[in-house]
């Protein structure tokens, strides 16, 4: 099975910030990697598939990078609608997800 | 508009079964890849079973013997018969619809979940 892990698992940041959170597989996944954002009582929501490609409707200040093992999402200015759970997801073999970084207000 | 509404959560003893439906509209289940992911309580969601556009399914090590994902193409429906409950399937059921799979091993598929889910609970 294919693990993943995220770092940090929290961080406090202020509007304005660039944030980056990183994810790391157990083995070489290619570009098969996925971003989901998701909020207190919300469903996951997709942001961004393929490691780097914007899901539709995604503010553009949301980015994503890497292949193989390594990983990151960026999100380039802060805003207060950001603060939230970011989850990693790989899809090379089944569908694992990581097990979260919060994001939350300094 | 995609839209995905999931029913059939509900309090279960352990051992005992459930079965969840998710009705779609603004597409069809038949030639869609579609799926099923939880969420336990303060933890990180979990892909459970997913069915492939040509019928092929595949299940999480977790669910694998006890759970069964079907599909209803003329109720336009996604199904999860789930038997011998635990209390660790205690989790919110999403379903989703995959979206960018590349093949048909829906390889770098991804979860577009739209509804709101139904509550599991295995307790005594």
């Amino acid at each position: 099975d294919i693990q993943m892990t995220q770092s940090p698992s929290s961080l406090s940041a202020s509007v304005g910030d660039r944030v980056t959170i990183t994810c790391r597989a157990s083995q070489s996944i290619t570009t098969y990697l996925n971003w989901y954002q998701q909020k207190p009582g919300k469903a996951p929501n997709l942001l961004i598939y393929a490691a780097s490609s914007l899901q539709s409707g995604v503010p553009s200040r949301f980015s994503g990078s890497g292949s193989g093992t390594d990983f990151t999402l960026t999100i380039s200015s802060l805003q207060p609608e950001d603060f939230a759970t970011y989850y990693c997801q790989q899809t090379y073999i089944y569908f694992t997800f990581g097990p979260g970084t919060k994001v939350d207000i300094k | 508009e995609v839209q995905l509404v999931e029913t059939g959560g509900g309090l279960i003893q352990p051992g005992g079964s459930l079965r969840l439906s998710c009705a779609a509209s603004g597409f069809s289940v038949s030639n869609n890849y579609m799926g099923w992911v939880r969420q336990a309580p303060g933890k990180g969601p979990e892909w459970v079973s997913v069915i492939y556009a040509g019928g092929s399914m595949y299940y999480a090590d977790s669910a694998k013997g006890r759970f069964t994902i079907s599909r209803d193409n003329s109720k336009n429906t996604l199904s999860l018969q789930m038997n011998t409950l635990r209390a660790e399937d205690t989790a919110v059921y999403y379903c989703a619809r995959l979206k960018y799979c590349s093949g048909s091993s829906c390889r770098g598929g991804a979860f577009e979940i739209r509804g709101q889910g139904t509550m599991v609970t295995v307790s005594s």
